[in-house]
């Protein structure tokens, strides 16, 4: 297709893992980003995975790319109240940042 | 990490009236900075691109007499949103990079506007 695109919504219970599926376009994409975006917020970089890395860990948070098949996903290891947010993956085409459609991630107790 | 600080957060005015808003980058020199629209429960629309000292480069749809972009040094970009009305009221979001290959682009907070 020609959206990046990422399931709507995921809901986890506080302490279990979280895994954020991204589907992207352009295969020539140099880098690939996580932002997170809290209600009223701007957008806060997460972390970036390079297109010649096949994962990325950075404290809690692990990137994995799958690059044949266009495949991103960020996974939050024990996660907490305060990760709950939206989180947009995004693509550079033409020089732009490309989003995602964004995950609304809703941790509960 | 790198921070970017955008002015003022919450606008509330007449239609009519012209908005401006500043975005900056306060530890590096942004050469590029961006213009994003967001609509509620949506993602980030770019509006538009500028380059420092250059005009801006709009996406298509956007109207550049209407969203009016000053990049005018290397830290300081505009948005002035002329002859508000209601319908362009909306969370706009800017963003800034530096002039290295790769870099990430670094968001401001937003400003919510609201035309009466």
């Amino acid at each position: 297709g020609e959206d990046v695109e990422q399931s709507l919504f995921l809901s986890v219970r506080e302490g279990d893992s979280s895994v954020i599926n991204c589907t992207y376009t352009d295969s020539s994409s140099t880098y690939l980003y996580w932002y997170k975006q809290e209600p009223g917020a701007g957008l806060q970089l997460l972390t970036y995975i390079f297109s010649n890395m096949d994962m990325k860990q950075d404290q809690r948070l692990t990137v994995l790319l799958n690059k044949k098949d266009k495949h991103l996903s960020l996974r939050i290891a024990d996660t907490q109240t305060g990760d709950s947010a939206i989180y947009f993956c995004a693509e550079v085409k033409a020089d732009k940042l490309i989003f995602g459609t964004g995950t609304r991630l809703q941790v509960f107790p | 990490g790198a921070v970017v600080s955008q002015h003022p957060s919450r606008v509330i005015c007449k239609s009519g009236t012209s908005v401006k808003i500043e975005c900056r980058s306060l530890d590096f020199q942004a050469t590029t900075m961006f213009w994003y629209r967001q609509f509620p429960k949506q993602s980030l629309m770019l509006m538009a691109t500028s380059n420092e000292g250059s005009k801006a480069t709009y996406e298509q749809g956007v109207e550049k007499d209407k969203f009016l972009i000053n990049h005018a040094s290397l830290t300081l970009s505009t948005l002035t949103v002329t002859s508000a009305h209601p319908e362009d009221s909306s969370f706009y979001i800017c963003s800034a990079r530096g002039s290295r290959g790769g870099e990430a682009q670094h968001f401001g907070d937003g400003t919510r506007l609201s035309i009466l």
